[in-house]
């Protein structure tokens, strides 16, 4: 399968502990963007990455949330100390660069989490 | 202010027939895309179709077309011969290409559709 791979699909927790999500993008894509869906809602922009450089932040993402791209490849969201606010679907998206690219995301199928 | 806004929560559809899912969106560029998801209950976000701010034609990708009209900032999805596969959320998009290259898409509620059979 050479589409985006989030993991996990499902994360129960408790208030209060952390939690780390997994974003494989499409391999020659070097943009990479985090999206956060709560119900009834469209995504909403979290992060961007092009390569390893982190190169916008919204401010939905406040300073318990953390996302790296160490390689350029894979990358990590981690949420500390997680509130039952946190509780959405958080999407993984990926682009190629180039002047015929129409701009389209490729979305992975999210990491639902659940916070009790 | 909302720059993506869809009216019809939810629309119903009756299978082979056509349906019109209505798209609005405010941006003071000239040059922008638009876009349109289906999500289905699995969670994943599927590309259906795309429109330039530049494009003269209406864009067509099989069942789906997009009805651009660019003075009224509208970017409607038309899709013809509705199957009930076709049941899911629709989501219209934007990108403002003068942001920069991130390429960020900004999303509106959606559009819950139903095909009745």
């Amino acid at each position: 399968d050479t589409g985006v791979s989030q993991d996990p699909r499902h994360k129960i927790t408790k208030r209060g502990q952390n939690v780390t999500f997994r974003c494989d993008p499409i391999s020659e894509h070097n943009r990479l963007y985090w999206y956060r869906q709560t119900l009834g809602q469209g995504p909403e922009f979290l992060t961007y990455f092009q390569n390893e450089a982190q190169l916008e932040k919204s401010r939905l993402l406040s300073d318990r949330f953390s996302a790296e791209r160490p390689k350029g490849s894979f990358s990590t969201l981690e949420i500390q100390r997680t509130e039952q606010g946190d509780s959405a679907m958080y999407l993984c998206a990926s682009r190629g660069g180039g002047a015929a690219n129409t701009g389209e995301l490729f979305f992975g199928e999210g990491s639902r989490l659940t916070v009790l | 202010a909302q720059k993506i806004t869809q009216t019809q929560p939810g629309m119903f559809v009756q299978e082979k027939e056509a349906v019109t899912l209505d798209c609005t969106y405010d941006t003071s560029d000239q040059s922008y895309g638009l876009f349109w998801y289906k999500q289905p209950s699995s969670g994943e976000m599927i590309f259906l179709i795309y429109q330039g701010s530049y494009d003269e034609q209406n864009a067509t990708e099989g069942r789906y077309s997009l009805n651009f009209q660019k003075a009224r900032k509208s970017a409607n999805l038309v899709i013809s011969a509705s199957q009930l596969g076709d049941s899911a959320m629709y989501f219209c998009a934007m990108r403002e290409k003068n942001r920069g290259s991130q390429g960020n898409l900004i999303f509106g509620k959606g559009t819950k559709l139903s095909v009745k059979p």
